[in-house]
């Protein structure tokens, strides 16, 4: 079964440092999103991205975060000057349409700001 | 805004034991309700889904009812294996175009099951 593929699997960074945490969306999905699961929370909602803009974003996607689809099949998450509280799984998930379909989550990759 | 409230966990079984796990939500509209699963070292698996009042997901042997006059989405199976340990998301999208994938989750229920 096609799956979402995340890399990496896991990062420790030192604070202030600049992280991309990478995506492959299954190949013919068209809308793609990123979560993020601090340690002991909810899962949150990031943003969503459709025919390469962002649709919708939550407040916690400030000005720190940016996110890109740079060639046909991937698409990436940027965190600018990482802070403590960014430590936390991230999510990355794709759907071929909207209403009524599937959203396939990737693994996750882990991001330990020290 | 959206919320989700699930049961507390973790819950702890014997095989071949009934399983519910309670979950209510908070939503204007009319959402779409899912349940997703995580198994050790996996990402989050869609297990079922409901997309209006009084529809039933099923997959797996488990089931969910979309109960809108109880706000709820309860997920239960009759008989859980071994195999169904795992972390158990209960979630919410708020209804169609751009803002079908902005899910809002509950805070997930560890299920373990003995043998």
């Amino acid at each position: 079964e096609p799956e979402v593929t995340q890399t990496p699997s896991h990062q420790v960074t030192q604070m202030g440092q600049e992280v991309i945490l990478r995506c492959v969306p299954i190949s013919n999905h068209l809308y793609f999103y990123w979560y993020r699961q601090i340690l002991g929370q909810k899962v949150e909602f990031l943003v969503s991205f459709y025919n390469n803009e962002i649709s919708e974003k939550s407040e916690i996607f400030d000005d720190q975060f940016s996110v890109e689809r740079p060639d046909g099949s991937n698409f990436t998450l940027k965190i600018r000057s990482t802070k403590l509280e960014d430590s936390a799984m991230y999510f990355c998930a794709s759907s071929v349409g909207a209403t009524g379909n599937t959203i396939y989550f990737g693994e996750g990759s882990w991001l330990t700001v020290v | 805004g959206d919320s989700v409230t699930q049961m507390e966990g973790p819950v702890t079984l014997s095989e071949e034991a009934f399983l519910t796990i309670n979950c209510t939500y908070t939503a204007t509209g009319y959402p779409s309700l899912f349940w997703y699963v995580q198994y050790p070292g996996e990402g989050l698996q869609l297990l079922l889904k409901a997309t209006k009042a009084d529809d039933k997901g099923s997959n797996k042997g488990f089931e969910a009812t979309y109960r809108k006059e109880t706000t709820s989405f309860h997920l239960e199976k009759g008989s859980v294996q071994v195999s169904d340990s795992a972390v158990y998301f209960c979630a919410l999208s708020p209804g169609g175009g751009t803002s079908y994938g902005k899910l809002t989750f509950g805070q997930g229920t560890i299920l373990t099951v003995h043998p």
